[in-house]
């Protein structure tokens, strides 16, 4: 399989669930990132890592943990949500920070 | 705080007419410039990109952009639309000052319908 895979496609969960985002790059990436697409908002950055180290927290509330084990996979951790954080999120690589990213699919989101 | 501009929400054009979707920035240094493309029921994807050096740049399906740095601009250009171009399109820049904090800035998106 090539690209950037994201689980599950699609995931409904109440405000009291616990639930994990996964991503997974093959492309030999260093860097990866977590996006929020909204309707009619632009794309938000969320949470940057390079080389595994996370580098970008963009002021991200604390019901989203991000987790990065290796440089191929990424982790959102979600719990306690709320229902404006229903949205996609995207999930991107790139071979270094500043390149161009390569996106997943994405998750929808529904939080009820 | 720095943003990207597209002006343009929502554009209807007949198959064959000609495109051009304005993207502006704000930062004042050296930026990397991209278009992204999302077609229906798919990913982003990356149309083109510019670094450094000739400004007018091609991308993938006959899609070009010019960057235009007294301007801080970097508009896409096709001068024959297909019906399946209909997608959405994002202008990003990221401010390339070097170091590892580098982000990508979004435009809000335009929606580009062409009717066959």
């Amino acid at each position: 399989e090539t690209g950037v895979t994201q689980t599950p496609r699609h995931l409904v969960m109440g405000m009291t669930n616990k639930k994990s985002l996964k991503c997974e790059q093959h492309l030999g990436h260093n860097a990866m990132y977590w996006y929020k697409q909204s309707a009619k908002k632009p794309l938000e950055l969320m949470f940057v890592y390079n080389f595994k180290e996370q580098t970008e927290n963009n002021s991200v509330p604390s019901r989203f943990s991000p987790e990065c084990p290796n440089s191929s996979h990424l982790f959102l951790h979600l719990h306690t949500l709320q229902p404006e954080d229903s949205a996609l999120y995207l999930c991107a690589s790139s071979q270094e920070i500043a390149y161009e990213q390569y996106f997943g699919p994405g998750t929808r989101l529904t939080v009820t | 705080a720095q943003s990207v501009s597209q002006h343009n929400h929502h554009v209807i054009l007949s198959e064959a007419a000609s495109l051009e979707l304005g993207c502006n920035y704000s930062y004042g240094g050296t930026v990397n410039l991209f278009w992204y493309v999302q077609y229906p029921g798919q990913h982003l994807q990356l149309l083109l990109k510019y670094f450094s050096g000739d400004p007018l740049v091609k991308g993938i399906k006959g899609f070009e952009a010019e960057f235009i740095k007294s301007k801080f601009s970097f508009n896409l250009r096709k001068p024959s639309v297909q019906w399946s171009d209909t997608a959405e399109y994002f202008c990003a820049v990221t401010p390339n000052y070097g170091g590892a904090t580098n982000k990508l800035i979004f435009g809000t998106g335009t929606l580009l319908a062409v009717q066959p």
